[in-house]
């Protein structure tokens, strides 16, 4: 059975960092790309970055940018995302998500999510 | 930027009834990078589409998708009680602001 679970998430100020882990099973985790999703309260889903199966190549949503990276380790099975430099505007759910065909993010497996709060 | 646009934005049916939501692209994508996905109050989304027409795994025969250019349609032929929820369209990177579908 495919599962991934998030965590990390929390309460953090202005201007802070959070590290989020996503750990997966069931699967050859080595051998999908992976997408990182983050849901505000009340609003739909909003793509923030994937990565390529093998770590090589990532790209990150414009408002992130500079931000946040994704990255992975393979051996670990486990995805991340670390969020430098938080705003208000980035408090919301996190997802990972696993890309069905890669590199189009059609997203066929998700977490429960992690939540993430930026407020002082 | 491509902009997705969902119509209506809520669907009042009855379980048994048909129900047809619309997506629109602002420019014209390929059909393989449209997906579907309905979500659940406290549930991440859920694929039902990809490709805009091949149904996901464990995805019942009564979701259908179509469509090509900048007109996409997502089609349930009799809606169960659990297929109320919201639906988004997406495309590639970019999500639409979704349908709500519920209960007459």
């Amino acid at each position: 059975e495919v599962q991934l679970v998030e965590s990390g998430g929390g309460l953090v100020q202005p201007g802070g960092s959070l590290r989020l882990s996503c750990g997966a099973s069931g699967f050859l985790f080595g051998g999908y790309w992976m997408s990182w999703v983050r849901q505000a309260p009340g609003r739909g889903p909003e793509w923030v970055a994937h990565i390529r199966d093998d770590g090589s190549t990532s790209t990150h949503v414009e408002s992130v940018r500079g931000r946040f990276i994704i990255s992975r380790d393979n051996a670990k099975n486990s995805l991340y995302l670390q969020m430098n430099n938080l705003r208000a505007e980035d408090t919301a759910v996190y997802y990972c998500a696993r890309e069905i065909v890669g590199g189009l993010v059609d997203l066929d497996y998700w977490g429960q999510g992690t939540l993430v709060t930026v407020s002082s | 930027e491509i902009v997705l646009t969902q119509s209506p934005g809520t669907l009042s049916l009855s379980p048994g009834e048909r129900a047809t939501l619309s997506c629109r692209a602002s420019q014209s994508v390929t059909s393989h990078s449209l997906a579907w996905y309905h979500q659940k109050p406290g549930q991440p989304p859920r694929l039902l589409i990809y490709g805009a027409s091949n149904r996901a795994t464990g995805i019942p025969d009564r979701f259908s998708g179509g469509g090509s250019g900048t007109d996409f349609t997502l089609t349930i032929s009799r809606l169960e009680p659990e297929d109320f929820a919201v639906y988004y369209c997406q495309q590639s990177s970019t999500f639409g602001p979704g349908t709500k579908v519920e209960i007459k």
